[in-house]
């Protein structure tokens, strides 16, 4: 069975541009999470999705935000980059609306800033 | 959403030493789910805890969640090499995971 992907592995961009990242869920797994882990530190959620629908936020403002597509792949999109947005950004899927439910967790996308 | 707070935030110990991480919250907690996440690696879930008092084994790794269900602990009897990384803790009410802990381990 082949296992959360994230496209790309590595993302460069500059301050002011956008940014997107992909996430591939397991399949049959409905819900798709998004969280960022900055350099050493530990993993602050973003979002999570269930069957299209944005269910939860962290605490994050409204330039990062995502989407999830009829065959529960998600993207994260990153607007008006700012340095501190450099970070490993992981993707987690589960099977589906109740939290209680394991994450698997993606490779990540490493997002460099300059 | 309500957080949680893992202690200590770094371990270093000799190998076969033991170790362990805290996880506390203010608030109880419908239930919680640990992570480990090696150097360079991705978050891979360990265990789900439910019950008030419950006590989980994997070879040498204890889980326990607290009987007021406000903190659960991870206990890892005579550590190896293979050990070392990030333990996080997330109550799975939200999404906010603790932390972590990171040990390392001399061999």
């Amino acid at each position: 069975e082949a296992g959360v992907t994230q496209s790309p592995t590595h993302l460069i961009k500059t301050r002011g541009q956008q940014a997107t990242l992909r996430c591939s869920p397991i399949s049959g797994h409905t819900s798709v999470y998004w969280y960022q882990q900055a350099l050493g530190l530990g993993l602050q959620f973003l979002l999570w999705y269930d069957e299209g629908e944005e269910r939860n936020r962290g605490n994050f403002p409204p330039r990062f935000s995502g989407r999830q597509f009829p065959n529960y792949s998600s993207e994260l999109n990153v607007n008006a980059l700012e340095l501190e947005d450099s970070a490993l950004y992981l993707c987690a899927s589960s099977l589906g609306l109740a939290n209680t439910d394991t994450q698997y967790f993606g490779p990540g996308t490493r997002l460099t800033v300059l | 959403g309500q957080q949680v707070m893992q202690i200590p935030q770094y371990q270093h110990v000799q190998e076969g030493e033991d170790f362990t991480t805290y996880c506390n919250s203010s608030t109880t907690l419908s239930n919680i789910q640990w992570y480990k996440q090696r150097p360079g690696g991705h978050p891979v879930f360990l265990i789900q805890l439910v019950k008030s008092g419950e006590v989980k084994k994997q070879k040498r790794l204890t889980f326990q969640f607290g009987e007021a269900k406000k903190n659960s602990s991870l206990h890892i009897t005579a550590t190896q090499t293979t050990d070392v990384g990030t333990y996080f803790c997330a109550p799975t009410s939200d999404m906010r995971f603790g932390a972590g802990t990171r040990l390392t381990v001399k061999p």
